[in-house]
């Protein structure tokens, strides 16, 4: 099982649509939380940090739910300028330093 | 303007040659990190810093050397490139994790490099 699992998608909504991304992680240790984007080619971006008791930023939506080991993240209103590659991160602890794991990605297409 | 910075961006080369493929971040971060990014695999770290002289192995570590001599920079080496390390590559910084939490990375502009 990959440490951080996410759905490949690609999701393709219309501009305006609510989509959700859900991420599930397998180390239960876990304690830092992210949702970056990228767009095709560049570097990922910070998108928004996940706290347990949820977070929201303007759009954007991020909800952590420890016991069944899932982060979410959901777009309301979606821009066109959404259209991008969504990666779930989480910590892990590896000797003395904790890492980040990187999910696969969930691709967005928000369409006119 | 807080930047990590790669060099080179695109780099096209043959199995064998060494290369070095430069990573600069004007931020003060103690800590810093390679990955390769492949399609459907998504990014996996190659190698990371957690101070000068301090470095140590990701998860795919094989065909790669780094050096911290100074904490802005990063280096990746690659000794005798192979086709199989044809990826993307990204530099990383961020502040030093500790064990409660990581921080937010910031990451270069990548380097696309082709092994034939």
């Amino acid at each position: 099982r990959k440490e951080v699992e996410q759905d490949p998608g690609p999701f393709n909504v219309p501009e305006g649509a609510t989509v959700a991304f859900n991420c599930t992680y397998s180390n239960s240790a876990s304690q830092s939380f992210f949702w970056y984007r990228q767009d095709c080619r560049k570097e990922p971006k910070l998108l928004m940090s996940v706290y347990s008791s949820g977070n929201e930023d303007g759009r954007f939506t991020a909800q952590l739910n420890r016991a069944s080991q899932y982060i979410s993240l959901l777009i309301r209103d979606s821009k066109l300028s959404d259209s991008a590659t969504y990666l779930c991160v989480v910590n892990r602890l590896s000797g003395s330093a904790r890492q980040l794991t990187f999910g696969s990605g969930t691709q967005l297409t928000v369409l006119p | 303007e807080a930047q990590v910075t790669q060099n080179p961006r695109y780099l096209i080369t043959v199995t064998g040659k060494k290369l070095t493929v430069t990573c600069s971040q004007n931020m003060n971060h103690e800590y810093m990190s390679w990955y390769r990014q492949d399609p459907g695999l998504g990014l996996r770290q190659i190698y990371y810093s957690m101070n000068v002289e301090v470095t140590d192995k990701g998860d795919v570590p094989e065909g790669y050397k780094v050096s911290r001599k100074e904490k802005r920079n990063f280096p990746l080496i690659l000794e005798s490139p192979s086709p199989n390390q044809t990826s993307l590559y990204f530099c990383a910084s961020s502040k030093r994790p500790d064990r409660t939490r990581a921080y937010e990375q910031y990451f270069g502009p990548g380097t696309r490099l082709t092994v034939t």
